[in-house]
């Protein structure tokens, strides 16, 4: 069975910081594709950055880098130079393709002034 | 980017009464869609995955008589919540897979529908 694991349920950083959220994933399916959301108050869901199982770099996207170690199955996200706005909560999923995500419990990111 | 939108944002209902949640992806087609549902402070969990010209499959524990969900055409899904009683206020969620982006992953998600049952 699929299973994604956000071993922290809430993080602090300070404005302008790194910070880094962990996500582990179980899948017996090579071919997998992870994903990072991040959901503000408004609910929407807000796609920040994708891995593909297969994908030889890791990816990034602006301040978004993805730190896909596909031995130890963990894709954490690494937030650099956080900013005010970033507050929010963080979820990482999982998808095999065509079908559902799974989602991981999410993680609450405060960035403090 | 794809865009997904949902009617209504938000909608206040009577215990008893059903409401309908719409589901449209704006330029894309999407013989797939997906409704989650999002309970406060937790994480989006799958409803049902909603076919177009087919019946839905439905999770485990999730009342199909009670969640109905129709996807009449390749833009627009919708899931009714029939005889809604408080606990069924949630945050619903769709998302559809775009049919050009064969061998891609992403899928894009609506804005959601907050749901108050009273």
């Amino acid at each position: 069975a699929q299973k994604i694991t956000q071993t922290q349920p809430g993080m602090f950083v300070q404005e302008k910081e790194a910070v880094t959220l962990d996500c582990t994933y179980d899948t017996s399916d090579p071919s997998y594709g992870l994903f990072w959301y991040k959901q503000p108050s408004s609910g929407e869901m807000i796609f920040l950055i994708y891995q593909g199982s297969y994908d030889q770099q890791n990816a990034t996207e602006g301040r978004y880098s993805l730190n896909f170690q596909k031995a130890r199955k963990s894709a954490n996200l690494v937030i650099s130079a956080s900013q005010l706005g970033d507050s929010a909560m963080y979820f990482c999923a999982m998808t095999h393709y065509g079908q559902n995500f799974v989602f991981g419990p999410g993680t609450r990111l405060s960035v403090l002034p | 980017g794809a865009v997904v939108s949902q009617h209504p944002s938000w909608v206040i209902c009577k215990s008893g009464t059903s409401v309908k949640i719409e589901c449209r992806s704006l330029d894309f087609q999407a013989t797939t869609m997906f409704w989650y549902r999002q309970f406060p402070k937790q994480s989006l969990m799958l409803m049902a995955t909603s076919n177009e010209g087919s019946k839905a499959t439905y999770e485990q524990g999730v009342e199909k008589d009670k969640f109905l969900i129709n996807h009449a055409s390749l833009t627009l899904s919708t899931l009714t919540v029939t005889s809604a009683h408080p606990e069924d206020s949630s945050f619903y969620i769709c998302s559809a897979r775009d049919d050009e982006a064969s061998g891609s992953s992403e899928q894009f998600f609506g804005p959601g529908t907050r749901l108050t049952v009273l």
